[in-house]
Order: C-alpha cells, then structure tokens, then sequence
C-alpha cells in the first residue's frame, strides 16, 4: 500500500513569496489533514477536509494561508505572503473516516524555511 | 480545548534499559490515542493505536497503555537499542488529532 505522497520535500523562499505545497493521500482515504511542525513542537493542525468538504479550519491563519483539496483525493497548501515564523515542516495525513477508530498516517513532511 | 502534555522532554539511557514514556492529556472524551516516532528530518510513523475501549496495545518491544479516566497513557520500551533513538510523539483523537510536544529519546550503545 503507498503512503502519503507530499512534495516538494525542501523548499527555501524568501519573505512575502508565496509557495504551495502538494498531497497525495492513501488512495480510498476521505479525510485529509495539514499539520505545521515548527521546531521543537508537536504538529498543529492547520485544516482538515471530509472528501472535498472542510472540517476544521479554526487555527489555519486565513489572511495567508489557503488550501484546497479538489475531487476529494489530492491537497494544496499555499502561503501568500510568507513570514519568517512559516518556518516549519508541513505535515500531510490521511486516515479512512474523520472520527472513530480511523488511524492518521502521515507523509514525510516539507520542509519550509522563510528567509 | 484539548491539552496534551508528554513527560520527560528528553531521556537519555544506555542500550538495554526499559523505559517509560508519558502522555497525559486534559480531556477524556477521546476517541482513540496513537504513539507515533519521528527521526530527525523525518514525518511520523505510527507505532501503536488504542482505542478508547482497550487498555492496551503491543507490537514486538513496544506496549502501550491507556487510563481514560485519569487522562494518561504511557509508552513502554523494553530492551533498548540505539535505533530507538528518535522522538515519541503522542496524540489524543477527539474532535480533532492534538499531539503533545514530543519525548526525544537517546539510547546510547
């Protein structure tokens, strides 16, 4: 079975650029999270989407932060304009429901470093 | 809101200890809470899942514990080896996934 796919794996820009970041979930998975990372902490969720629908966007800073996640399966993530505390590793997961007994797996993360 | 808290932040023991993690979290309406490791650089792999009718779950070396009512669960690692070396992460799954900040453990040959 293939995990989460999550790409670039590093990406450097500098602040008030914008970049965005991809998500391939486990395939037959309807709920899809983005997770922030910053150094030293436990991951934040950022948002999380129910097939196509959202979920839970209440700690996604929506002035810059946006994401999208059509057809129900792939995820963007972009950031417009970055600011040096966007420094993290942005976490991607998938699991088979939103709630119960469904297990998150996570993808290998992207690392975002505002320069 | 849902808190979770890991102690110690960081553990440092030699090769062939047993240890302890702890993960205690503030609200116990879960509905499951999951182990994960994370390696430098690296995302989470899942170690354990519970549920929050189990008390327990193991795999191989691994056992994880689950008190709903008092809000804790803990990690026990039973024979250390220097690929241990990682940090555990712990995340309580209520309304939403919230993961405390992580136990960085070094085992040393």
């Amino acid at each position: 079975e293939a995990g989460v796919a999550q790409s670039p794996r590093y990406k450097i820009i500098e602040k008030r650029q914008s970049v965005a970041f991809w998500c391939n979930p486990i395939s037959g998975h309807a709920t899809l999270y983005w997770y922030q990372q910053i150094l030293g902490q436990g991951p934040k969720l950022l948002i999380q989407f129910q097939n196509n629908g959202v979920v839970d966007d209440s700690q996604l800073p929506k002035d810059r932060f946006s994401a999208e996640r059509l057809k129900g399966v792939d995820s963007t993530l972009k950031i417009q304009p970055a600011k040096l505390e966007d420094s993290a590793v942005y976490l991607c997961a998938s699991s088979l429901g939103p709630l119960g007994g469904a297990e998150a797996f996570f993808g290998q993360g992207t690392r975002l470093t505002v320069v | 809101k849902q808190e979770v808290t890991q102690i110690p932040a960081a553990l440092s023991v030699p090769e062939g200890e047993n240890l302890v993690l702890n993960c205690s979290f503030t609200d116990s309406a879960i509905y499951n809470l999951q182990w994960f490791r994370q390696d430098p650089g690296k995302g989470l792999t899942s170690l354990l899942l519970i549920q929050s009718s189990q008390r327990e779950q193991t795999s191989g070396r691994l056992n994880a514990s689950l008190d709903k009512s008092s809000g804790r669960s803990t990690l026990y690692i039973a024979a250390s080896q220097p690929g241990d070396s990682a940090t555990y992460l712990c995340a309580a799954r209520g309304s939403r996934l919230t993961f405390g900040e992580g136990t960085q453990l070094t085992v040393n040959p």
